[in-house]
């Protein structure tokens, strides 16, 4: 199975603060990984897929970027909106797995 | 507007079963393969299941092998998870999903139903 170790698992950080989420793969998954975002009580959203298209109506302070098999999501200045948990989600091989998550609170 | 509609979701006892659906509309049902994602509390995201458009493939997580059964029915677009000999660890909140491929995610979510397994 591809596991998926995301870093760090608590984040931190101000309102205007540029902060990045990482994503290491255990072996080669192309670019078939997703970024989630979600808040409490609600359904995962999809902020990033193919590790650096934005989704469409995702704001463009999100962006997403590979190199080998470490993926990294950027929020380049962070909104209020933006304090809720991320995952990402690797769909190369089955089992589809998830990263355990990033939860990002306010400082 | 795309909708995935969860029902089923309730409180069982350990060994109990329970039938999952999710009512979609908004896009051409029996195009997509769907699948089904749970968060247990206080924990992260986890696949249960897979189905291709046309039902001839299923794909499982090992812990609900052999225990959950994905299906669908593309004439009135439904999606079905059955559960069976349910185990504490199962109580998660159930997401009814659509797979889009190429490229290869989940895009489009429900709101959840949710599963207790407790006696």
């Amino acid at each position: 199975d591809i596991q998926l170790t995301q870093s760090p698992s608590f984040l931190s950080a101000s309102v205007g603060d540029r902060v990045t989420i990482s994503c290491r793969a255990s072996q080669d998954i192309n670019s078939y990984l997703t970024w989630y975002q979600q808040n409490p009580g609600k359904a995962p959203k999809v902020l990033i897929y193919d590790a650096s298209t934005l989704q469409s109506g995702v704001p463009s302070r999100f962006s997403g970027s590979r190199s080998g098999t470490e993926f990294t999501l950027t929020i380049s200045s962070l909104q209020p909106e933006d304090f809720a948990t991320y995952y990402c989600l690797q769909c190369k091989d089955y089992p589809l797995t998830f990263g355990q998550g990033t939860r990002l609170e306010i400082k | 507007e795309v909708q995935l509609v969860e029902s089923g979701g309730d409180l069982v006892q350990p060994g109990g079963s329970l039938k999952l659906s999710c009512a979609a509309s908004g896009f051409t049902f029996h195009y997509y393969y769907m699948g089904w994602v749970r968060r247990a509390p206080g924990k992260g995201l986890e696949w249960v299941a897979n189905i291709r458009h046309d039902g001839s493939e299923k794909y499982y997580v090992d812990a609900v092998k052999g225990r959950f059964t994905i299906s669908r029915d593309n004439a009135n677009s439904v999606l079905y998870l059955q559960m069976g000999s349910l185990r504490a660890e199962d109580t998660a909140v159930y997401y009814c999903v659509t797979y889009k491929r190429p490229p290869y995610y989940f895009d489009y979510w429900g709101q959840g139903t949710r599963v207790t397994v407790s006696s």
